[in-house]
């Protein structure tokens, strides 16, 4: 049983292009977390999305910063126009359903991305 | 405001040696997780523990939970170089249990 895939691993984009960050759930898992963490910090909560849907959005920048989850397919985080502070690793996670009590999100390997 | 928060920033031991990390918080929590990153990779889950449990133990890990302090820490006993890596604290609050706060970690350096 394959973990969550979060693909590319590395991914380098120039000032004002648009990077795509592509999250495969686990087996069986329909709901999915995108956190950010900057350099030398801890992870912060972007977005948290279900099939089709986004449940809570209340971490994402308001602008250039979009995701979805649509009904087949992986989940896509997506940065318009990049700039350098948007130089960062990003972590998709994933629950089977809403995070219950007493129950972990696995994390998926991350996506560096760098803006040149 | 930080709703994790490890404690020290950095710690370096010899291996065979313990290592001890702390993590405060500040709101109610339904959970708290600890996890380990090695340099530039992804998180490993390492353990689990609820807010009515008192202590937890995995293999040479000892993780203790206080709610009335809002802290918890981790142990890790008889250290290995392999275990030289970032490790985070990761709570739910009550109201948003699928939404986790991370502090900034502690980098665990042991030496061989």
């Amino acid at each position: 049983n394959a973990g969550v895939m979060q693909n590319p691993r590395h991914l380098v984009r120039r000032r004002g292009q648009e990077a795509r960050l592509r999250c495969s759930p686990m087996k069986g898992h329909s709901h999915v977390y995108w956190y950010r963490q900057l350099p030398e910090e801890g992870l912060k909560f972007m977005v948290y999305l279900q099939k089709e849907n986004i449940i809570d959005e209340s971490g994402m920048p308001k602008e250039r910063f979009s995701a979805e989850f649509p009904k087949e397919g992986p989940s896509i985080l997506r940065i318009q126009q990049v700039v350098r502070g948007d130089s960062a690793a990003y972590f998709c996670a994933s629950s089977p359903g809403q995070a219950q009590l007493n129950t972990e999100a696995f994390f998926g390997q991350g996506t560096r991305l760098t803006v040149v | 405001s930080q709703q994790g928060e490890e404690d020290p920033q950095a710690l370096s031991i010899q291996e065979g040696e313990n290592a001890t990390m702390n993590c405060s918080y500040k709101t109610s929590i339904n959970n708290l997780q600890w996890y380990r990153q090695n340099s530039g990779r992804g998180l490993v889950h390492l353990i689990l523990i609820r807010s009515n449990e008192r202590e937890k133990h995995s293999g040479r890990l000892r993780v203790t939970l206080d709610t009335s302090k809002k802290s918890s820490s981790l142990l890790i006993t008889a250290s290995r170089a392999a275990d030289t890596a970032s490790y985070f604290c990761a709570t739910d609050a009550s109201r948003s249990n699928y939404k986790l706060t991370f502090g900034k970690g502690t980098l665990l350096t042991v030496n061989p």
